[in-house]
């Protein structure tokens, strides 16, 4: 079963700082995904990564950025944290078949709900 | 725009009776597949499901199964047999061939014993 490991379930910050949320997945997937779970607002994609050192802006980018320095680690960094990024964060990996796009389905982790004071 | 549209934000069924939750969706692509997941109160998303947009068949897992209407961009989520298990937010989404996934804003589903 594919295993999508992110660092932390829940996660208190003060306003201003800088944060970072990790996911890990061990099934060698090439893509990975972060995104934002709000009551009503359903799953709303921050950014995206085909390749490692490759990334790709969703639908909500601002304030946030994204490091893939290895294939099975995608990082979710918030530069400066503010109280309007207290929310659910959701990490998926999924695979892709030879030279083709994706039409594998997503595997997430368990979240982490990040709480900015 | 590609969105994907769930109208019901919330619903209860009957323990053992069938419910449908739908989900409409809009693209000016051609090919593309669809997908429902499940969201549990523990909060880990699965896959219950998924549709490939060239095929005229309906897919089917077990209890679960989808109504595809591609021509109306109709893809609704029919579980039969509910069982308490199933108490858990339900997303409808789309991926194109940009690998871009599209989520709805999910359907909170309560099984009531």
């Amino acid at each position: 079963d594919v295993k999508v490991t992110q660092s932390s379930r829940y996660l208190v910050k003060r306003t201003g700082e800088k944060v970072f949320l990790e996911c890990v997945q061990d099934m060698d997937h090439e893509n990975m995904f972060w995104y934002r779970q709000d009551l009503g607002l359903g799953l709303r994609l921050i950014y995206f990564s085909y390749d490692v050192k490759m990334k790709e802006k969703g639908d909500i980018p601002e304030g946030y950025s994204v490091s893939r320095e290895k294939k099975e680690r995608f990082s979710l960094i918030l530069e400066s944290a503010s109280t309007n990024q207290t929310s659910m964060y959701l990490c998926a990996s999924s695979g892709r078949d030879r030279g083709t796009y994706s039409n594998q389905p997503q595997h997430f982790g368990d979240g982490t709900r990040l709480s900015i004071l | 725009a590609q969105t994907v549209t769930q109208s019901q934000p919330e619903m209860s069924v009957q323990e053992a009776e069938t419910v449908t939750l739908s989900c409409t969706y809009d693209t000016s692509e051609s090919n593309y597949y669809l997908f429902w997941y499940k969201q549990p109160p523990s909060r880990q998303m699965i896959l219950v499901i998924r549709q490939e947009a060239y095929k005229q068949q309906n897919a089917t897992e077990n209890r679960f199964s989808v109504n595809f209407q591609k021509a109306a961009k109709s893809f609704s989520l029919k579980i039969s047999d509910s069982q308490l298990g199933d108490t858990a937010m339900y997303f409808c989404a789309f991926i194109n061939t940009g690998n871009q996934f599209y989520f709805g804003t999910g359907t909170s589903l309560t099984v009531i014993p």
